[in-house]
């Protein structure tokens, strides 16, 4: 079983649509989240952190849920620049390593 | 400047070469990494290094060599390359405590022929 896994998608979305990824993963001692942005042949950006509590930035929302073990990140009013693929990040415990999703393909389209 | 700066951005060699790829960053944090990417395989950590004197392999260190010359240096070596070394190859940074993130170099796409 993967540590952090995603659905590869992809997923192909109307502009204006709200989508939703999830993710899930395996070490129960992670302590720390994260999703990232990647567009094509680019380096992985932070998108945000995301926190026990859930956490809102503009459009878009990150929740984790750590009995379950899955972190979400919904994006409302789907913008074209939208499109790029998104990872899913997790700290594994304290070795200070991120461990990543395979990530999720968003195609937003007119 | 780019906060973490990687050369060259793109190369080709011959296999049974020897390459190195240099990384280096600005922000003064200790934890530095490199990462290769495939497609269909994500990112998988090559190496990794939390001081100077601290190196570590990652879950694909195999003909892969590293060296932390300085806190801002961390530099990837391809003793012998070979084709299937053909990737995109990222360093990243981070800094001290579980809510940072890393921040990525822009990338080294090598081919090997």
């Amino acid at each position: 079983r993967k540590e952090v896994e995603q659905d590869p998608g992809p997923f192909n979305v109307p502009e204006g649509a709200t989508v939703a990824f999830n993710c899930t993963y395996s070490n129960s001692a992670s302590q720390s989240f994260f999703w990232y942005r990647q567009d094509c042949r680019k380096e992985p950006k932070l998108l945000m952190s995301v926190y026990s509590s859930g956490n809102e930035d503009g459009r878009f929302t990150a929740q984790l849920n750590r009995a379950s073990q899955y972190i979400s990140l919904l994006i409302r009013d789907s913008k074209l620049s939208d499109s790029a693929t998104y990872l899913c990040v997790v700290g594994s415990g304290n070795t200070g390593k991120l461990i990543f999703g395979q990530g999720t393909t968003l195609q937003v389209k007119p | 400047d780019a906060d973490v700066t990687q050369t060259p951005r793109n190369r080709i060699t011959k296999t049974g070469k020897r390459i190195m790829l240099e990384c280096s960053q600005t922000k003064g944090h200790d934890r530095m990494y490199w990462y290769r990417q495939d497609p269909g395989l994500g990112l998988r950590l090559i190496y990794y290094s939390f001081d100077v004197k601290d190196i570590n392999k990652g879950e694909i260190s195999d003909g892969y060599s590293v060296s932390r010359q300085a806190q801002a240096k961390f530099s990837l070596s391809l003793e012998s390359a070979i084709p299937n070394q053909t990737a995109l190859y990222f360093c990243a940074t981070r800094g001290q405590g579980d809510h940072y993130g890393y921040t990525f170099g822009s990338g080294t796409r090598l081919t090997v022929v």
